[in-house]
């Protein structure tokens, strides 16, 4: 079955530790994303890849980075310069065109303890 | 600014009754609009969407949303709430013309009473 994968469902780490969080997509979508979702404040883009090798930053990138080496692969990383960053992380991807919508993974949750 | 608005944070219905959840949103031109929803610790499942033409959007599980370009509103209702209803629900805007940015509101909790 197509979809996106994210994994571990749940992450504990210690505080001033990097942790990446995997996120895949076998649906052959053009573009991914990172959010971050806090309870009350909805969804904010971390990054966005359109294109294999590029990326952009979001809303709030700061403390946050990416790599896009494969199509169907686009790893977060929160490194120690995040402030807070224990939330939920959710990955999404989309096919190109302006009429197409994202597509979302199950999320991981991070804790930092 | 740009923004989008879901002034209902909670809302308790009961199953059977109708239900209506808000969405405005500030853009200059008629932004593409969608419905996500979210059950407890999972992702977003996408309920329906809307671009352009039918102001009537038919979408999954029963749910319907109308585009009203002079309230700038793309409210979500259901005739009939189902207690599997229970989740929350995002609505969501790309500003018009496209784009791969999608902004969020913050979200309608909606609770089910037996």
């Amino acid at each position: 079955d197509g979809g996106i994968t994210q994994s571990p469902k749940y992450l504990f780490r210690k505080e001033g530790q990097n942790v990446t969080l995997s996120c895949e997509q076998n649906l052959n979508h053009d573009a991914m994303y990172w959010y971050r979702q806090d309870p009350g404040q909805g969804l904010r883009l971390i990054y966005y890849s359109q294109i294999v090798n590029d990326f952009q930053k979001g809303d709030i990138a700061e403390g946050y980075s990416v790599s896009r080496e494969k199509k169907e692969s686009f790893p977060l990383t929160v490194t120690s310069a995040q402030k807070n960053p224990t939330a939920f992380y959710l990955c999404a991807s989309r096919l190109a065109g302006a009429y197409n919508e994202q597509f979302f993974g199950p999320g991981t949750r991070l804790t930092v303890l | 600014a740009q923004s989008v608005t879901q002034p209902d944070i909670h809302i308790t219905v009961s199953e059977g009754a109708s239900l209506e959840l808000r969405c405005n949103y500030s853009y200059g031109a008629t932004p593409y609009l969608f419905w996500y929803v979210q059950s407890p610790g999972q992702g977003l499942q996408l309920l329906l969407k809307y671009f352009s033409g039918d102001t009537l959007v038919q979408g999954i599980k029963g749910f319907e949303a109308e585009f009203k370009r002079s309230q700038s509103s793309f409210n979500l209702r259901k005739p009939s709430v189902h207690w599997s209803d229970a989740a929350e629900y995002f609505c969501a805007v790309v500003p018009g013309g496209g784009g791969n940015k999608l902004t969020f509101g913050t979200g309608t909790q909606l609770k089910v009473e037996l």
